[in-house]
């Protein structure tokens, strides 16, 4: 089983709707999860970050996290053509230094005018 | 300042050649880290300097030499590469501790001909 695991996509949706991205950890101990944007051929750009179970919001973007199932998630309200790009999920796992963050994949969003 | 910047933005290299990448920050940040990005891959990581001290080292061949000369500099050394080496070389700084998020820096897109 690989410690991060996204679907790799695409996932299309259409402008205005609800994107979810889905990511799932094998370390249940992991203890910090993030969620990066990349924009083809540019740098990765954090987005979210959440380390207790519940929600977070930050305007268009809610992370959702269940410890207890080993999932985490990033909800993107009123998806916008802009908001197209790969998603990375990463995860800190506890059995790891601390200074260490595991990637998973990345699912390909595509926001369709 | 909350950047991290990378030069150069590019870079074409022989087999035979030695060249260095260099990143710099002023965010206060003291744990730093390089990335290698393959095409339509995650970012792995390569070594984590912390307090200017290496602190891990994924198994990366010795024709990858890193170098932390103090706090806001890391260097990363190239050496009789190969073609397979050519990828997006990715720096990274963070806050210590599990809950910081990294911010990457844009990049050197390397090409090892």
């Amino acid at each position: 089983q690989k410690e991060v695991e996204q679907n790799s996509g695409p996932l299309s949706v259409p402008e205005g709707a609800i994107a979810s991205l889905n990511c799932t950890y094998s370390d249940r101990g992991s203890q910090s999860f993030f969620w990066y944007r990349q924009y083809s051929g540019k740098s990765p750009e954090l987005i979210m970050s959440i380390y207790s179970n519940g929600d977070k919001e930050d305007g268009r973007f809610t992370a959702q996290l269940n410890k207890a199932s080993q999932y985490v998630s990033l909800l993107i309200r009123d998806s916008q053509p802009s908001d197209s790009a790969t998603y990375l999920c990463a995860v800190r796992p506890m059995k790891t230094s601390y200074d260490k963050v595991i990637f998973g994949p990345g699912t390909s969003l595509s926001v369709i005018p | 300042d909350t950047e991290v910047t990378q030069t150069p933005k590019h870079l074409v290299m022989g087999m035979t050649n030695k060249k260095s990448l260099k990143c710099e920050q002023h965010m206060g940040h003291r744990a730093m880290y390089w990335y290698k990005q393959k095409a339509k891959k995650p970012p792995e990581l390569m070594f984590v300097y912390s307090y200017e001290k290496l602190s891990i080292n994924e198994s990366v061949p010795s024709r990858f030499s890193p170098e932390c000369p103090n706090s806001s500099l890391l260097n990363l050394h190239l050496h009789a590469l190969q073609p397979e080496d050519s990828a997006l070389y990715l720096c990274a700084s963070s806050h210590q501790g599990p809950n910081y998020g990294y911010t990457f820096g844009s990049g050197t897109r390397l090409t090892v001909v």
